[in-house]
């Protein structure tokens, strides 16, 4: 069964230090997503991604991160200057087009990232 | 602002109980409400609603959604140790992206 991959499992820091996390989406998949969870809080929502260009942003997603499609398999966040609030679990997440309102989107298994 | 709201926060029960999960929300244009499971690591894919009153089934876990009350719920009933995890739910709310709650730790024991 096709699954989101990503790598590496854990990531370990030092602050200012930049960072890029790295997913593979299910391949016929056309939307890409980043989310995060800080440890005991919700998984929330940092960017999306179709056609090339980000969709929608949340607020946490500053200057100091990017996404980019560097080919046809890979997807990737960058995180230019690591702050210690930036220690969390990144979830990417991919789905197909769809019909309007379903929104399935599929998960990766996260890179935990512990900036020290 | 928008919300999710899960209940209860956590909850143990026996081997073989029935359980139901609560999920309420309030967002701007409702799409759809997923629910996934998260043992050690990524949510995964449980359920999808987008409308109300049609239970949705897997096995032992099913879900129903009433967008008039805005809420759902996710059922399991003869619960195994396995089904220990945080149930998650999210609303798709117009964007493209799913706004989370904080989930119900669900702990089964023998």
């Amino acid at each position: 069964e096709p699954e989101v991959t990503q790598t590496p499992s854990h990531q370990v820091t030092q602050m200012g230090q930049e960072v890029i996390l790295r997913c593979v989406p299910i391949s016929n998949h056309l939307y890409f997503y980043w989310y995060r969870q800080i440890l005991g809080q919700k998984v929330e929502f940092l960017v999306s991604f179709y056609n090339n260009e980000i969709s929608e942003k949340s607020e946490i997603f500053d200057d100091q991160f990017s996404v980019e499609r560097p080919d046809g398999s890979n997807f990737t966040l960058k995180i230019r200057s690591t702050k210690l609030e930036d220690s969390a679990m990144y979830f990417c997440a991919s789905r197909g087009t769809s019909v309007w309102g379903s929104y399935e989107q599929y998960f990766g298994p996260g890179t935990r990232l512990t900036v020290t | 602002e928008d919300k999710v709201v899960q209940s209860p926060l956590s909850l143990v029960v026996h081997e073989g109980d029935t359980v139901t999960l609560n999920c309420s929300y309030e967002v701007t244009n409702f799409r759809s409400l997923l629910w996934y499971k998260q043992e050690k690591k990524a949510p995964t894919f449980l359920f999808m609603l987008t409308s109300s009153g049609i239970e949705k089934k897997s096995g032992r876990l099913s879900s129903i959604l009433d967008k008039k009350e805005l809420f759902s719920i996710l059922n399991i009933t003869a619960t195994q140790t396995g089904d220990s995890a945080v149930y998650l739910c999210a609303v798709n709310h117009g964007a493209n992206n799913l706004f989370f709650g904080t989930g119900t730790r669900l702990t089964v024991i023998p």
